[in-house]
């Protein structure tokens, strides 16, 4: 079955990065865009950007430009997604998602299969 | 960008009652791409439908999503225990994809 594993929860201080791992399993893993959404403490979603896996081509929100890497192994099927310069509005429950594909085989923008979620608690 | 609105924010209701859930678009959502994703505390969102009216596999007829431009509608038939929940919206017509603030359906 179609499985994404993230890393654990992570605690940085202000100004720091943190890097993120999703390990997918149970399907081919190349065709298959990836995406980064967000979820601060109580509120909604956020889209933070994609990789694909095949070609590890990103394209990323723009209020993320600049701040954000989404880098892919396929040797062990993972895709990263490091965040620097944290501020404590970064603190948020960070999850990747797979992109699902349309009936003719397009790559669409919507998530068919979701990781667990990695919760990154921004503080001094 | 386009900017979802979903209404209402809370939803109380008790179980066996139907649900109708509202997201507006701030602009016509391109081939009615929206979908609409269940979420639980602690737990990521599931995707419930997609193509703002197709059910997504092994989610229960109960389910249903309607509408098109910039109006659409998550109907719950007869809420179960399990229905209880944060809904969203999400349209993936445009770029950046873009979803709503959320509805709580919650127990009454």
């Amino acid at each position: 079955q179609v499985q994404l594993v993230q890393s654990g929860a992570e605690v940085k201080k202000p100004g720091a990065s943190v890097k993120v791992s999703c390990k997918a399993s149970g399907y081919n893993f190349t065709p298959y865009y990836i995406h980064w959404v967000r979820q601060a403490p109580g509120q909604g979603l956020e889209w933070m950007g994609l990789i694909d896996p095949s070609s590890g081509s990103t394209n990323y929100a723009l209020k993320f430009q600049g701040r954000v890497t989404m880098t892919r192994d396929t040797s062990t099927s993972t895709v990263y997604m490091e965040l620097n310069s944290l501020r404590s509005e970064d603190t948020a429950v960070y999850y990747c998602a797979r992109g699902a594909l349309s009936a003719r085989g397009v790559m669409v923008l919507y998530f068919d299969y979701w990781g667990q979620g990695t919760l990154v608690t921004v503080s001094s | 960008e386009i900017v979802l609105t979903q209404s209402p924010g809370t939803l109380s209701l008790s179980p066996g009652e139907r649900a109708t859930l509202s997201c507006r678009a701030s602009q016509s959502v391109s081939s009615n791409y929206l979908v609409w994703y269940q979420q639980k505390t602690g737990q990521a969102p599931r995707l419930l439908i997609y193509g703002a009216s197709s059910r997504a596999t092994g989610i229960p007829d109960r389910f249903s999503g309607r509408g098109s431009g910039t109006e659409f509608t998550l109907t719950i038939s007869r809420l179960e225990p399990a229905d209880f929940a944060v809904y969203y919206c999400q349209q993936y017509g445009s770029s950046p994809p873009t979803f709503g603030q959320g509805t709580k359906v919650e127990i009454k």
